[in-house]
């Protein structure tokens, strides 16, 4: 399976933009690229998914690089409410991608 | 509406014991799956069904463990005969899309302690 690579942590400011990046460089062509977040003490939610293209949606936008090797997730103004964790994940769509394989993932920590 | 219900949320048991965990997943969702969540790592997947048929149980660890969805609805996890390291999260996720591909909505999770 394709993996996917994303820092430990990292840190922002409250109502500043938030750049979560994400490596997959084995990423196969029915690869979907999945975000789910955790916050503390709570069930993982879904935050955004993507193909090619650049998506939006309430809670973040998501840049995909021209060659699918990255992406990076975008929350527009961080607020003390998006400290959680997030993670990257790679769905096949050729077969029964169900199985969310969550790694890791990023701990952002949003400081007042 | 209402999310999808774990219970207990709460179970502490003894090496040995065999004990059942229980998930109600959203109204109207076809697909339910099972996860383990270790303190301080992302959830593992376990098993899956797409309505009551079980169509993917590759990551039961071994078999004390075992899961039924008999109407399609709500899952039963079980583990049988417990031990220290079977101590986790576990948290089942339910979507509305069949084949497993849709969004996964998880539920509040239990909490096993094994002593």
């Amino acid at each position: 399976d394709a993996k996917t690579t994303q820092p430990n942590s990292m840190e922002s400011n409250e109502e500043e933009p938030v750049h979560l990046p994400c490596n997959h460089s084995t990423i196969s062509g029915t690869d979907y690229i999945h975000w789910y977040r955790q916050l503390p003490s709570q069930g993982p939610e879904y935050v955004i998914h993507g193909l090619t293209s650049n998506v939006n949606n309430r809670m973040a936008s998501l840049a995909i690089a021209e060659d699918r090797k990255s992406s990076t997730l975008i929350l527009h103004r961080a607020t003390l409410r998006d400290a959680a964790v997030y993670y990257c994940i790679l769905r096949d769509s050729s077969n029964s991608g169900y199985a969310l394989n969550f790694g890791k993932g990023t701990s952002l920590l949003v400081t007042p | 509406g209402a999310g999808v219900s774990q219970s207990p949320r709460y179970k502490v048991t003894k090496r040995g014991q065999d004990v059942a965990l229980r998930c109600d997943p959203i109204s109207g969702h076809v697909s339910l799956y099972w996860y383990r969540q270790a303190l301080g790592q992302g959830p593992e997947f376990l098993t899956y069904f797409n309505y009551e048929a079980q169509q993917d149980k590759s990551g039961l660890p071994n078999d004390r463990f075992s899961a039924e969805r008999p109407e399609g609805s709500i899952s039963t996890l079980t583990i049988q005969r417990t031990e220290q390291r079977d101590s986790a999260m576990y948290r089942c996720a339910s979507s509305l899309a069949t084949g497993g591909f849709g969004e996964q909505f998880f539920g509040p999770g239990t909490r096993l302690t094994v002593l």
